[in-house]
Parts: C-alpha cells; structure tokens; sequence
C-alpha cells in the first residue's frame, strides 16, 4: 500500500513561530504536494514539486515555503506563522504519468494563536 | 487557471441513485478524479477520467465529456456510509507540470 506520512497530526503554534510540516511518501512518486483545506473554500493548492530541488507555486503560496531535498520527502514551512493560516494541511504523492492517482496523508491540523 | 464548480451540498435517500455533477474550465486538461471525503479524514481516490465516456465501478459510475467541460459522479443503491463530501479535481498538464486542482466539493447526505 502507497504510504503517505504526515509528522504532526494536530499542532498549536503561536503567531510569529516558524513552522514547519514534514512529509513523506514511500512509494518513489515523482511528484508531491501540498493543500490546505477550509469550510467553504475546499483544498487549495499550495505549493508542488515535481522533482529534487524543483517547486512550482500553487494557487495560494503566499507566506508559504517548501522544500523538497530529496525525493521522498516534502517539507512545508510558515517562516512567521499568523492566524490566518490555521486549517488543516494536506500532503498528497502522485507518481508521473497520465492516470496516476494522488495520495493523501491523513493531514496536520493547525492551528495559530 | 482553472475553475472547478459542484453544487455544495446534496441529499438523497438510502438504497436510491444520485448524480453528483462537476464543471470545469482548464487550459490544459488532462484527467479529471473523483475523490470521497469523510469528515476528519483525507481525501481517498474513486475514480479517473481522461476520455469522454462513462467509467464503471461497482456502485460508482464516473462520466466525462471534454467539449463541455462536464463531468458527473453516479452513486447507485446509497448506503449510509456514503454521507460524505465529493470532490472534482482536473490535472492540467500544460507547461509539462501536473498541476492538480480541486473543487470545493459536494457534501452528500444520505437519509433513511
């Protein structure tokens, strides 16, 4: 089975601290990505990377970094975390080609205060 | 860009058929998914459609036409465990990327 593994499932961060979301797929995919999702707005896309050292900005990226060292792993960091960035965060892998599903984590709950 | 529209909520009844439909204007298609959403839970795969046509599985049937930008999710003889939120999402394939988008999603209530 795909495994799609989120370091934190729930966190409670202060305004002002750098975060940080770790991410770990297990299955080689190409690709890796990151969501968050809110009431009303459903998933939005952050930021995805399509390989090592390659990242490509989502729709909504702003106060958003990522950073994708190696293959399996896929990091989101909040350098100055603020309250409007507490929702639930969503990684997901997908390996290349056309058809090839997306694999969710089961997602990291944030929230700032 | 891309814009994804799906009605926000819907209800039907137990042992019934409901239609679940997705709009979408993208530069570059290339694939649309269904995903099934419990509450508090991540996102799990249903199914993909990359040609126009009706893609069946099991209870659930997936339907795709590209020249209107339309697709529908079919859900036959409803379950109670079928009470979730369904999300569309459309691969765009343009500038050698596959970038992912989801709609906000559809909240199914199944009654008794």
């Amino acid at each position: 089975d795909v495994k799609v593994t989120q370091s934190s499932r729930y966190l409670v961060k202060r305004t002002g601290e750098k975060v940080f979301l770790e991410c770990v797929q297990d299955m080689d995919h190409e690709n890796m990505f990151w969501y968050r999702q809110d009431p009303g707005l459903g998933l939005r896309l952050i930021y995805f990377s399509y390989d090592v050292k390659m990242k490509e900005k989502g729709d909504i990226p702003e106060g958003y970094s990522v950073s994708r060292e190696k293959k399996e792993r896929f990091s989101l960091i909040l350098e100055s975390a603020s309250t409007n960035q507490t929702s639930m965060y969503l990684c997901a892998s997908s390996p290349v080609g056309p058809g090839n599903t997306i694999y969710f984590g089961e997602g990291s709950w944030l929230t700032v205060v | 860009g891309q814009n994804i529209d799906q009605p926000t909520e819907m209800t039907a009844t137990e042992g019934a058929i409901v239609q679940i439909n997705c709009t979408y204007q993208t530069s570059g298609f290339n694939g649309l998914f269904w995903y099934q959403q419990h509450a508090g839970e991540a996102p799990t795969f249903l199914s993909y459609n990359v040609l126009d046509g009706l893609e069946e599985k099991g209870r659930f049937s997936s339907f795709l036409s590209r020249s209107k930008g339309y697709s529908y999710l079919l859900l036959k003889e409803l379950q109670m465990k079928d009470s979730a939120s369904y999300l569309c999402a459309v691969r765009d394939g343009s500038g050698g990327y596959q970038k992912v988008t989801f709609g906000i999603g559809t909240k199914l209530q199944v009654i008794p």
